[in-house]
């Protein structure tokens, strides 16, 4: 167990919804990491945060965005969603560089 | 942009057999990671590795970081079924945050 919670494990929803991937970092750690990971795009790093503030930004489109609050967790807001968001969104977190623990995943499929 | 490539993508071994994954960067890196990823499961971390021709070991797996800082390896001693995954490295993407991740290697192993 990495101590790392993400929720929901699988979501089935349809092309042009909005769907929000909920993330809780292990008790301590400051940074939150999210990666989308697919079959043809291996692990892809979207967007770090640390302690509430974004560090930094990598593939991540504009229909994308994410967020960490106060108490550390994070969300990731995936809207008007396309066939090749299909995929595994994994967050980890960190108390310093590099993402240490990660969690289960959340796998998005859309129809 | 900078990329990280490994080799092979694939290699299938019979127990008891030696196993190595070679992971190459465009880029000189300032430091690396690598991560061991089972079936269904979620990337966990091994290891960093930061200096020059830093060696490392962990039981029966030996990690390398090239003297140029471009490259490194994972060698395995006498493979086990428990060694089945996929092993990937990962270096920061430029002066950010951003954590890139190789391409992977899938190493099956037969008993």
């Amino acid at each position: 167990d990495s101590g790392v919670t993400q929720t929901p494990k699988h979501l089935i929803t349809a092309t042009g919804q909005r769907v929000t991937l909920r993330c809780s970092p292990r008790s301590g750690d400051l940074s939150v990491y999210w990666y989308q990971q697919s079959l043809d795009q291996g692990l892809q790093f979207l967007i770090h945060y640390y302690n509430g503030e974004e560090r930094a930004k990598g593939n991540i489109l504009e229909r994308f965005s994410a967020q960490q609050f106060p108490d550390l967790h994070s969300e990731l807001n995936l809207s008007s969603l396309e066939l090749g968001d299909s995929a595994l969104y994994f967050c980890a977190s960190s108390a310093t560089r590099p993402p240490r623990h990660f969690g289960d995943g959340t796998r998005l499929s859309i129809l | 942009g900078q990329q990280v490539m490994q080799i092979p993508q694939y290699q299938h071994v019979q127990e008891g057999e030696d196993f190595t994954t070679y992971c190459n960067s465009s880029t000189t890196l300032s430091n690396i990671q690598w991560y061991k990823q089972r079936p269904g499961g979620h990337p966990v971390f091994l290891i960093q590795l930061v200096k020059s021709g830093e060696v490392k070991k962990q039981k029966r797996l030996t990690f390398q970081f090239g003297e140029a800082k471009k490259n490194s390896s994972l060698h395995i001693t006498a493979t086990q079924t428990t060694d089945v995954g996929t092993y990937f490295c990962a270096g920061p993407g430029g002066a950010t945050n951003k954590l890139i991740f190789g391409t992977g290697t899938l190493l099956a192993v037969q008993p």
